[in-house]
């Protein structure tokens, strides 16, 4: 099956600095999401993104996060001056056609911000 | 705003047994319901989903699970749980006009006895 695919793994930070998160979806699909995980609380919405526009966002996603598909197949979620709060798994999925369509997620991305 | 509850944080079955997981959601309308399974390192992965028409869902790997909306449950079931199937699982809901902003759970810590 195909995978998508986000690196590192684990990105260690200091407060404040920006960090940038990658993620490559499957390669034909079209819709593009960032969610997070802070440990021990739930799987978080946070933004979708359609033809090069945010689509949706929640209330998380505020002017310290963005997202962008700077090429034809990376998907990116820069956070310009990371708190401690900041610290959490962050998921990448994709869907090809819609939002009604399954998602894939990657294996996520554990951001550590000291 | 929606919400879902999964009562169950762990639960540890034997290798062979049945297993349910419960989900309850709270919502003004029908939502979409999935369930994901997340192994160690691993992406979250679709089980199965509900959108409408039967209330008794297929999933992979012999999982179902049963859309009740008198009790606003979603349950899962396996007649025969395997020690492969030891993961965590997480009920989801998404509004039925934007099926991938998904509302999760905190997620059910599935162990399995041999």
């Amino acid at each position: 099956e195909p995978e998508v695919t986000q690196t590192p793994s684990h990105q260690v930070t200091q407060m404040g600095q920006e960090v940038i998160l990658r993620c490559v979806p499957i390669s034909n699909h079209l819709y593009f999401y960032w969610y997070r995980q802070i440990l021990g609380q739930k799987v978080e919405f946070l933004v979708s993104f359609y033809n090069n526009e945010i689509s949706e966002k929640s209330e998380i996603f505020d002017d310290q996060f963005s997202v962008e598909r700077p090429d034809g197949s990376n998907f990116t979620l820069k956070i310009r001056s990371t708190k401690l709060e900041d610290s959490a798994m962050y998921f990448c999925a994709s869907t090809k056609l819609g939002p009604n369509e399954k998602l894939f997620f990657g294996s996520g991305t554990q951001l550590s911000v000291l | 705003a929606q919400s879902v509850t999964q009562p169950d944080i762990h639960i540890t079955v034997s290798e062979g047994a049945s297993l349910e997981l419960r989900c309850n959601y709270s919502y003004g309308a029908t939502p979409y319901l999935f369930w994901y399974v997340q192994s160690p390192g691993q992406g979250l992965q679709l089980l199965l989903k509900y959108f409408s028409g039967d209330t008794l869902v297929q999933g992979i790997k012999g999982f179902e699970a049963e859309f009740k909306r008198s009790q606003s449950s979603f349950n899962l079931r396996k007649p025969s749980v395997h020690w492969s199937d030891a993961a965590e699982y997480f009920c989801a809901v998404a509004p039925n006009n934007a099926g991938n902003m998904l509302t999760f759970g905190g997620g059910t810590r599935l162990m399995v006895k041999p």
